[in-house]
């Protein structure tokens, strides 16, 4: 099983802040098979990135994924009010996992 | 727009058979589009995959779920299943219903149901 990282857990930011999440893999897995997932609090989790780089339909452009091999990245280039929020990684290359989630707060 | 909402009990008991129901609304389940599929939270944790079924009957399953799961479509209702089975405390979790497009991306969530499992 791939199993993700999500490093940090915590990410203490102030809104307009640029925001850099991780997530690394324990072993490779098919090209760019990696998506970025927003929840809420009390709210199902919203798709946001796929294939790596791709933003789901209407996710805005301040939201943007990189990465390769085992090691991917979600920039909020800057941060809104609503951008407060936990994140989640998915590989869906080798079956499907998760990661542990980072959450973003207001510092 | 697919919208989908769980049902089901929110209370099993150890060592009990859950059985949750997604209906599905503004599209219908015989749609070759997606992929149907349970997701699960536990309280304050993150997300797992159970398991995934398409429109010709083909499952797929966590692999450390697969000996508990089954699920199933009900196209005269346009709803499919989640029963998983030995329920313990572990289980208790919100469970979600999703669409799932090419057998990888959860594209559309229920609102999730809290199932707690406890005598």
């Amino acid at each position: 099983e791939v199993v993700l990282t999500q490093s940090p857990g915590t990410l203490s930011l102030s809104p307009g802040e640029r925001a850099t999440l991780s997530c690394r893999a324990s072993q490779s897995f098919t090209r760019s098979s990696l998506a970025w997932y927003q929840q809420k609090p009390g709210q199902a989790p919203r798709l946001l990135i796929f294939a790596t780089t791709s933003r789901a339909a209407g996710i805005p452009d301040r939201f943007r994924g990189s990465g390769s091999g085992t090691d991917f990245t979600l920039t909020i280039t800057s941060l809104e009010p609503e951008d407060f929020a936990v994140y989640y990684c998915q590989q869906y290359g080798d079956s499907q996992t998760f990661g542990q989630g980072t959450r973003v707060e207001v510092k | 727009q697919l919208q989908l909402q769980e049902s089901g009990p929110g209370l099993v008991k150890p060592s009990e058979t859950l059985s949750l129901t997604c209906t599905v609304s503004g599209g219908s389940i015989s749609s070759n589009i997606f992929f149907w599929g349970w997701i699960r939270q536990p309280p304050g944790k993150g997300l797992e995959w159970i398991g995934s079924i398409h429109n010709t009957g083909n499952t797929y399953f966590n692999s450390s779920l697969k000996s508990r799961v089954t699920i199933s479509l009900d196209t005269s209702k346009n709803q499919f299943s989640l029963k998983m089975s030995s329920m313990t405390a572990e289980d208790t979790a919100v469970y979600y219903c999703t669409t799932q497009q090419w057998l990888a991306l959860f594209v559309s969530w229920g609102q999730g149901t809290l199932v707690t499992v406890s005598s």
